[in-house]
């Protein structure tokens, strides 16, 4: 079956440094996916994973284990606009994506 | 990059009645296209999987005769929710799929989504 678990909120001060974590069970992978999604809008894209280790890109950056089914996106330097719901995704061979239910981030300042 | 377009981008209509919506990939053909739906505070719940020229594959416990999905040519999509009632209100949003996956790290573009109120 399929299984992606992510907190459902965090609160993280502005400047700050926030790392939300993502486990998947999943019965195929091809790639991890770190969605942002403002309330009313569609998704954009983040970051993508496919092998093990770091991605970096600007102030966001994902990390994947594959043997441990586990995933985090980390945000550096939060900004007030950070402050939206965060999606990890699943791909599978097919293209089809699995999603998780989001974490809300709340960025104070 | 690529754009994916979805019209209307909100509708309001009595239950009862049948709603269309469009999904269109501007610059690029889309192999597969992918129809979500939300609910308010909750995820992307994946809905169907469509492919040009064939039936759409539904995902567990969506009725195929309710949610009618045309997938015409390799750059439009439709989803047609038949007798729509107040719990069909949602958020749609579809998806066009390029199919390379390992080549472009993100093959999947979302369209803006489309808000549906049923009366």
């Amino acid at each position: 079956g399929q299984n992606i678990d992510q907190p459902t909120e965090m609160t993280a001060t502005e400047g700050a440094i926030v790392q939300i974590n993502c486990t998947y069970q999943t019965s195929g992978f091809n790639g991890l996916f770190w969605y942002q999604q403002h309330a009313g809008e569609a998704p954009t894209f983040l970051s993508y994973n496919v092998l093990d280790g770091l991605e970096e890109k600007g102030r966001f950056s994902s990390f994947l284990s594959r043997s441990k089914g586990y995933s985090y996106l980390l945000l550096k330097e939060l900004q007030m606009k950070d402050s939206a719901s965060y999606l990890c995704a699943v791909r599978e061979p097919l293209g089809k994506l699995i999603f998780g239910q989001g974490t809300e981030l709340s960025v104070k300042p | 990059g690529a754009v994916v377009s979805q019209h209307p981008s909100w509708v309001i209509c009595k239950s009862g009645t049948s709603v269309k919506i469009e999904c269109r990939s501007l610059d690029f053909q889309a192999t597969t296209m992918f129809w979500y739906r939300q609910f308010p505070k909750q995820s992307l719940m994946l809905m169907a999987t469509s492919n040009e020229g064939s039936k759409a594959t539904y995902e567990q416990g969506v009725e195929k005769d309710k949610f009618l999905i045309n997938h015409a040519s390799l750059t439009l999509s439709t989803l047609t929710v038949t007798s729509a009632h107040p719990e069909d209100s949602s958020f749609y949003i579809c998806s066009a799929y390029t199919g390379t996956s390992g080549v472009l790290t993100d093959t999947q573009y979302f369209g803006p989504g489309t808000r549906l109120t049923v009366l």
